[in-house]
């Protein structure tokens, strides 16, 4: 099956610090998703991006297919960003099997 | 909020008992999705449903089954349960195959 690498494991900020996460995988996709997994366990939502760039405020993604990896961009980091951000995938040559594949994630530490 | 509601938050049984976990995908969404998150296993996929059918199987136990109902509500069930089926297990629902999943906020599971 597809395999997800996301570097790096920890990463410890200042508030106010900028940051970027990676997102490697091994096939060709066709759903790529980031989530940021909250210290309650919550799975939110960042960006639906099988390509292209996509913004949202502080953050922002950028997916190259082609080369196989998307990269999550935190800018002026906050407390609050602090948690496990997950990338995913969908491989588009697993056949019927549809199941979205997750990264280890990368642990991210914001503080004051 | 996602739009996916998940029953019970938080579950505490002993082991050798049977639970139902219950999963509400978002309005107009025909797939569900069951992930299992532990310490040491990560987010897995368990197994997916569409409009009612099984499409996807992955790393589910013998011991745990679920099922989608006409109403599009999901149940997985976990019988003669372990320790080691502590876990925070996740519904997530998507309108499509491979299209954005959007994820409930779990159901905490305690095995004593």
């Amino acid at each position: 099956g597809i395999q997800v690498e996301q570097s790096p494991p920890d990463l410890i900020l200042q508030e106010g610090a900028n940051s970027t996460l990676r997102c490697n995988f091994s096939d060709s996709v066709n759903n790529l998703q980031w989530f940021h997994q909250n210290p309650w366990g919550q799975l939110i939502n960042l960006f639906y991006i099988p390509s292209g760039t996509k913004q949202n405020g502080r953050l922002s993604a950028t997916t190259v297919a082609t080369e196989r990896y998307s990269l999550l961009y935190i800018s002026s980091s906050q407390t609050t960003d602090s948690g496990v951000y997950f990338c995913a995938v969908i491989s588009n040559s697993g056949g019927s099997n549809y199941k979205l594949t997750f990264g280890k994630g990368t642990l991210l530490t914001v503080n004051p | 909020d996602s739009g996916v509601t998940q029953t019970p938050k938080h579950l505490i049984t002993a082991t050798g008992q049977r639970v139902t976990l219950r999963c509400s995908p978002r309005s107009g969404d025909l797939s569900v999705y069951w992930y299992q998150q532990s310490l040491d296993q990560g987010l897995q996929f368990l197994i997916q449903y569409y409009n009612g059918e099984e499409r996807a199987k992955g790393n589910i136990l013998e011991r745990f089954s679920a099922q989608q109902f006409p109403d599009l509500h999901s149940e997985l069930n976990l019988s003669s349960l372990e320790l080691g089926d502590s876990a925070l297990y996740f519904c997530a629902s998507s309108v499509l195959f491979t299209g954005e999943l959007f994820f409930g906020e779990g159901s905490r599971l305690t095995v004593l």
